[in-house]
């Protein structure tokens, strides 16, 4: 079983939809959770950062962890087009960038 | 601007040839990362330094090298060892040892084996 399983897409949405992504994680330990957007042919860029349970909102973004299922969550809402993307999750238990565990990602369109 | 520079983008390379990649950045984060995107898995990385002249194998450092002479630069080579090197590499860095996670990536360079 992977460490940490992500739904790959694509995902298809018009514009001003609102966007659910997610991950699932089997190592209960994780306390340090991460969203990345990766655009097409480029490196990806840190999008959201949690730490332990709870929801952080930042604009249009609102990040979520379920330790309890072990499950994470990326809302965005009122989805515009630049937000076509590939979003990765990272998490990892002890913190540093050296232990990082990332999702397959899943690739979003947002259509005009 | 601050950031990381990864040269070649593309780059293309016969069987049973070394090749490098450079990786050059200019934000003074002590610790530095390579990793490896395949489609269809996530992010693995193959190594990192924490300082200049120390590095640690990721996950998937066999048929890799790097070396960490100087703070700003991280090169990986990738050695005729290397089964199936044909991939898209990522080099990142972070401050301290980054934690929380909060990687910086470049571009990224895209090799392909002919």
């Amino acid at each position: 079983q992977k460490e940490v399983e992500q739904d790959p897409g694509p995902l298809s949405v018009p514009e001003g939809a609102i966007v659910s992504l997610n991950c699932t994680y089997s190592n209960s330990a994780f306390q340090y959770f991460m969203w990345y957007r990766q655009y097409s042919r480029k490196g990806p860029e840190l999008l959201m950062y949690t730490y332990s349970s709870g929801n952080k909102e930042d604009g249009r973004f609102t990040a979520q962890v379920d330790k309890s299922s072990k499950y994470i969550s990326l809302f965005i809402r009122d989805s515009q087009p630049s937000d076509s993307a590939t979003y990765l999750c990272a998490m990892s238990a002890r913190g540093g960038a050296n232990n990082l565990f990332f999702g397959t990602g899943t690739r979003l369109t947002v259509i005009p | 601007d601050g950031g990381i520079t990864q040269s070649p983008k593309y780059l293309f390379r016969k069987e049973g040839q070394n090749v490098t990649l450079s990786c050059e950045q200019n934000l003074n984060h002590d610790a530095m990362y390579w990793y490896r995107q395949d489609p269809g898995q996530g992010l693995r990385l193959i190594y990192y330094s924490q300082i200049v002249n120390d590095f640690q194998k990721g996950d998937i450092a066999e048929g890799y090298s790097v070396s960490r002479e100087k703070k700003e630069s991280f090169p990986l080579t990738v050695t005729s060892a290397q089964k199936n090197p044909t991939a898209f590499y990522l080099c990142a860095s972070s401050r301290g040892r980054g934690l929380g996670g909060e990687l910086f990536f470049g571009e990224g360079s895209r090799l392909t084996v002919l």
